[in-house]
């Protein structure tokens, strides 16, 4: 079965940029997403297709995808990105990653 | 505006059946090209996609859980409905519904989630 690979943690100083990577086989010819989820809530999208914000994201926040990495990058880091964020694709099914915990210390 | 709202069995006890229920507003499940989806998370874990029911009644599951899904919708009631059979301890999790629509599809809106425990 498809497997997407993400660190399991990221750290970051506040106003520095901050990078998550999503590694799978060929990732680069799927589309992905990446959801943020706070503690005790629901994920939310902050990047779909590979690199589109959704409405209401910040546009420090941006996303690529090439050969097998996916990458969500956040600039400016701010204390509020603090969360788990996960990539998504679709193989033949849907696909979460491990998940990445974004600390800003 | 759309909304997800999960329902289930807060405990259930092993080898049972649970059912969950997703209440959509905003949308109809009957709409073209919409999907509503099902994704569980157990405690401290990552997230786990289940199942997703299509406008066309298309489905698709969980590789690793399908023998134990079954996904269906009821277009009156606007409700997407998930079945797992013989729970076990470690389906303990809270389980979301999600909504996508267009292609390629993205779970763009998500409920907030039920909690549900097996225990005996």
């Amino acid at each position: 079965s498809y497997e997407l690979t993400q660190p399991v943690s990221v750290s970051v100083s506040p106003g520095q940029t901050a990078s998550i990577t999503c590694s799978g086989d060929k990732l680069g010819d799927k589309y992905v997403c990446w959801f943020q989820q706070k503690p005790g809530q629901s994920p939310v999208l902050v990047m779909y297709e590979d690199d589109k914000r959704p409405s209401g994201i910040p546009e420090r926040f941006s996303g690529s995808n090439s050969g097998n990495t996916a990458t969500l990058t956040i600039t400016e880091t701010q204390a509020a990105d603090e969360a788990d964020y996960y990539c998504q694709a679709w193989d033949s099914s849907v696909v979460f990653g491990g998940g990445t915990k974004l600390t800003v210390l | 505006q759309i909304t997800l709202q999960e329902s289930g069995p807060t405990l259930v006890k092993p080898t049972q059946t649970l059912t969950l229920t997703c209440t959509v507003s905003g949308f109809s499940v009957s709409t073209r090209e919409v999907g509503v989806h099902w994704i569980r998370q157990s405690p401290g874990k990552a997230l786990e996609w289940l199942a997703v029911i299509y406008w066309n009644e298309d489905k698709r599951y969980s590789p690793s859980l399908k023998t134990r899904l079954t996904i269906t919708k009821d277009t009156f009631k606007n409700q997407v409905v998930l079945t797992m059979t013989n729970v076990d301890r470690v389906d303990t999790a809270t389980y979301f519904c999600a909504h996508s629509d267009g292609v390629p599809e993205t779970m763009a809106v998500w409920g907030r989630g039920t909690t549900i425990t097996v225990s005996s």
